[in-house]
């Protein structure tokens, strides 16, 4: 069975860091791009962030660049997401998803996590 | 930027009824679009991707359509588990982006 599980996330004051993780299993973590989406409390998706199979290329959201750095190790089929200068309004539930097509970038998701609530609040 | 416009925001609809949901964008993005389904406190669902082509187990009721800027998914008959919020997504340019949603409620 196909599965993600992130974890990582809390309350974390203004300014604040935070690393979110992305445990994968089920399939070939190594042949899938993989993203991270948001959604705050009551609202929609917003895209993150994006990493290449080999992990040599990222994307990110407008919002977020310069500020969140994603990383994947495909030893361990675990992608990690690095949050910096964390503001109010990155509060939200971070979903791991998975590309639908292996190979590189194909950003439709047909599996994703469970979520991890992230709060940014002093 | 490309801007992904649902509409209607809200569908009132009864079981066995026809569902047509709406999503507009602001400059072509191909057929480079998904349809999601969303329910309370769970994640989204792939339910179509690239405009047409339905996901992994999802029915046939489920049906997407449309290319450049006006896209459409249909829910032929309306099943009780289908109410739910619907969100469209493009990957035809940067930076990817999602619709606001369209909910379906019961009538």
């Amino acid at each position: 069975e196909v599965q993600m599980v992130e974890s990582g996330g809390g309350l974390v004051q203004p300014g604040g860091s935070l690393r979110l993780s992305c445990a994968a299993s089920g399939f070939t973590f190594s042949n899938y791009a993989m993203s991270w989406v948001r959604q705050a409390p009551g609202k929609g998706l917003e895209w993150v962030s994006g990493i290449s199979v080999s992990g040599d290329n990222t994307y990110y959201g407008d919002s977020v660049k310069g500020r969140f750095t994603l990383s994947r190790d495909n030893s361990k089929s675990t992608l990690y997401l690095q949050m910096n200068s964390l503001r109010a309004e990155d509060t939200a539930v971070y979903y791991c998803a998975k590309d639908f097509h292996n190979g590189d970038w194909y950003p439709h998701w047909d599996c994703w996590g469970q979520g991890t609530l992230v709060t940014v609040s002093s | 930027e490309v801007v992904l416009t649902q509409s209607p925001a809200t569908l009132s609809l009864s079981p066995g009824e026809r569902a047509t949901l709406s999503c507009r964008a602001s400059q072509s993005v191909s057929n480079y679009l998904a349809w999601y389904q969303q329910k309370p406190g769970q994640a989204p669902r792939l339910l179509i991707y690239d405009a047409s082509n339905r996901g992994t187990g999802i029915p046939a009721r489920f049906s997407g359509s449309g290319s450049g800027t006006d896209f459409t998914l249909t829910i032929s008959s309306l099943e009780p588990g289908d109410f739910a919020v619907y969100f469209c997504q493009q990957r035809g340019n940067w930076p990817l982006t999602f619709g606001g949603g369209t909910k379906v409620e019961i009538k």
